[in-house]
């Protein structure tokens, strides 16, 4: 079946620092991909999407390609800021699913 | 913009009693999802739905139950509450997946149930 590997948490930078959270993934097809972050005492919201390989989604500055190769979908960010601190899922919806596979979050910290 | 509201932030309940929790979505979506959340665990999905009436079950049903008797309406049912059922409670929705926006969730702020 599909799965997302994310990276161990927590992740702890400082404010400026450059950010990357890897991601893999398994899935039959081709899957679209997802980040998903959930900011303190709130629900996962839709950070950025990738639907085919080679596709670069953004926003808020963060980043993540599509990389069919190594099927991974890593996000990055080049200066992170104290309002980042949350905690980031990756996720996949394989074919006509109507569920996603979600990866287990990795927690970001950074400090002033 | 998409609303998924849950009725309540946090509960404290008693161990053996019928909890039910409420969430609504406001954009028409077809489908609708509980999870509950855990620390180390992930999102783990315990039930959904894709029209009204119709449910399926996730991947951790036990001890849950869900209702769908309208389109924007989902509710969880702990029909007897035990401590093991202390955690963060997700709903989520999404349009069909045939669509162009392809299962793309929506969140609520999640219910922190405390059972004691």
């Amino acid at each position: 079946g599909d799965s997302v590997t994310q990276m161990e948490g927590p992740v702890t930078l400082s404010e400026e620092a450059f950010l990357t959270i890897n991601c893999t993934y398994t899935a039959t097809g081709y899957p679209s991909l997802f980040w998903y972050v959930q900011y303190p005492g709130e629900g996962l919201q839709l950070l950025l999407k990738a639907t085919k390989a080679d596709d670069k989604g953004s926003n808020k500055g963060f980043e993540a390609t599509y990389r069919k190769e190594t099927t991974s979908f890593h996000l990055e960010k080049g200066s992170v800021q104290v309002s980042d601190s949350a905690v980031y899922f990756c996720a996949l919806s394989s074919g006509g699913s109507y569920i996603p596979t979600f990866g287990r979050g990795t927690s970001l910290i950074v400090h002033p | 913009d998409v609303k998924v509201t849950q009725s309540s932030r946090y509960l404290v309940k008693r161990t053996g009693e019928k909890v039910f929790l409420e969430c609504v979505q406001d954009m028409d979506h077809e489908n609708m999802f509980w999870y509950r959340q855990d620390p180390g665990l992930g999102l783990r999905l315990i039930y959904f739905s894709y029209d009204v009436k119709m449910k399926e079950k996730g991947d951790i049903p036990e001890g849950y139950s869900v209702s769908r008797e309208k389109k924007e309406r989902f509710s969880l049912i702990l029909e007897s509450a035990s401590t093991n059922q202390t955690s963060m409670y997700l709903c989520a929705s999404s349009l069909d997946p045939s669509t162009i926006a392809k299962n793309i969730q929506y969140f609520g702020a999640g219910t922190r149930l405390s059972v004691l």
